[in-house]
């Protein structure tokens, strides 16, 4: 079946550290992939996304390329901070039918 | 606009309840979904709606109903609560452009004892 593999957390940064969160997924079809971000106590919040190979989403600083040969969607940003912190999840599908990973959780310390 | 809202915020019930959580959109979009949120497990899908009176099954459906009779609402019921049920509902919606992701809802935090 499908499935999303995403990396463990916790993950710890310093502000302006770089971020990497790696993210595969089954290549079952040609599936949209999106980054998902939670900050405590809300919802999600769709924070970038890519719908086909090669294709790069960005956002708020953060990037996601879509590769298939590797069937990865790693997420990056290249200085974080503090209001980074927070649940991302990694996830792949359609508009009503989407495959998460587990989260990871991020803290950025000052 | 609103977006995606759900109410309750907070539920308490006792085993072999029956509720109901309700869905709302405002974007007037044809698809919606119902996730459930556990520790460590990531969403998963209980149940999804791709239009006004069709619904089907996600991973997860057992234990939960629905039905779409409008285009905005998505209730989800649970017949008979069972402490297995304890969990953090979302739901979402979306249109019908492909790709573009689901709007998610604030969730529904729901205890069973």
């Amino acid at each position: 079946g499908n499935s999303v593999t995403q990396m463990e957390g916790p993950v710890t940064l310093s502000e302006e550290a770089f971020l990497t969160i790696n993210c595969t997924y089954t290549a079952t079809g040609y599936p949209s992939l999106f980054w998902y971000v939670q900050y405590p106590g809300e919802g999600l919040q769709l924070l970038l996304k890519a719908t086909k190979a090669d294709d790069k989403g960005s956002n708020k600083g953060f990037e996601a390329t879509y590769r298939k040969e590797t069937t990865s969607f790693h997420l990056e940003k290249g200085s974080v901070q503090v209001s980074d912190s927070a649940v991302y999840f990694c996830a792949r599908g359609s508009n009503y039918k989407l495959t998460f990973g587990k989260g990871t959780l991020l803290t950025v310390n000052p | 606009n609103a977006g995606v809202t759900q109410t309750p915020k907070f539920q308490v019930l006792k085993t072999g309840q029956s509720m109901t959580l309700q869905c709302a959109q405002d974007m007037n979009h044809e698809y919606m979904s119902w996730y459930r949120q556990d520790p460590g497990m990531g969403l998963r899908l209980i149940h999804y709606s791709v239009g006004a009176g069709i619904t089907d099954q996600g991973e997860v459906p057992n234990g939960y109903n629905v039905s779409r009779s409008t285009t905005e609402d998505f209730p989800l019921r649970l017949l008979s609560a069972a402490p297995s049920q304890t969990s953090v509902y979302f739901c979402a919606s979306s249109s019908e452009i492909a790709g573009v992701g689901q709007f998610f809802g604030p969730g529904t935090r729901l205890t069973v004892l």
